[in-house]
């Protein structure tokens, strides 16, 4: 049973609109929550995280926000580019050494 | 700038062939990880290491087995490959401790099994 889940395999946007990747998470112990970025043929990135004593975070053109009381994390990417087309896998990071990823969504951006 | 290092891109062997998959990291970090990546099930942790020789096994041990001589390597083992191995491995290191959450990864090995 998956624990943290990415229920959309993909998510196409047009170039300069929002891109907003969803991730929902089961055990309200975790409270460590990371993105990572994967273009093919390299391993993944890491691109922003937050801490559940935030409910937001931003870097840029990426912003985290968690919503602790639905179990639940989305990205936003804005404005998108199309150098932002990979793979973002959302993960809850539960302390001793264990991170629990979802299964990805594959983001394209269309210019 | 940082770097883990996996030693093949790609890799075919035959069922019940022995595997060696080597990955090196330059940052110094005390624990690695191998994981390995399916279509629609995401990263799922295999083995990690947090010091030389120490070993701890993740969510989905059963085949596998790891090697850790020296703090920079961390090797993986399939003692009998067999066709459901078929899969991406990456390799990932982090800093010191059990609560260093950023992971650093590799390319990635695509291994088939045939």
């Amino acid at each position: 049973d998956q624990q943290v889940k990415q229920n959309s395999p993909s998510l196409s946007v047009q170039e300069g609109r929002i891109s907003i990747l969803n991730c929902d998470y089961t055990n309200s112990m975790f409270d460590y929550f990371l993105w990572y970025k994967k273009y093919p043929a390299e391993g993944p990135t890491f691109l922003i995280s937050i801490s559940s004593i935030k409910d937001k975070n931003e870097d840029g053109r990426f912003t985290v926000f968690l919503n602790k009381s639905a179990k639940h994390l989305s990205l936003h990417i804005v404005p998108s580019q199309p150098g932002d087309s990979a793979v973002y896998f959302c993960a809850a990071f539960t302390g001793g050494f264990k991170t629990i990823f979802g299964a990805g969504t594959r983001l394209f951006v269309k210019a | 700038d940082v770097k883990v290092t996996q030693s093949s891109r790609y890799l075919v062997k035959r069922t019940g062939e022995k595997v060696f998959l080597e990955c090196v990291q330059d940052m110094d970090h005390e624990n690695m990880f191998w994981y390995r990546q399916d279509p629609g099930l995401g990263l799922r942790l295999i083995y990690f290491s947090y010091d030389v020789k120490m070993k701890e096994k993740g969510d989905i041990p059963e085949g596998y087995s790891v090697s850790r001589e020296k703090k920079e390597r961390f090797s993986l083992i399939l003692e009998s490959a067999s066709t459901n191995q078929t899969s991406m491995y990456l390799c990932a290191s982090s800093g010191q401790g059990a609560t260093e959450e950023k992971l650093f990864f590799g390319s990635g090995t695509q291994l088939s099994v045939l």
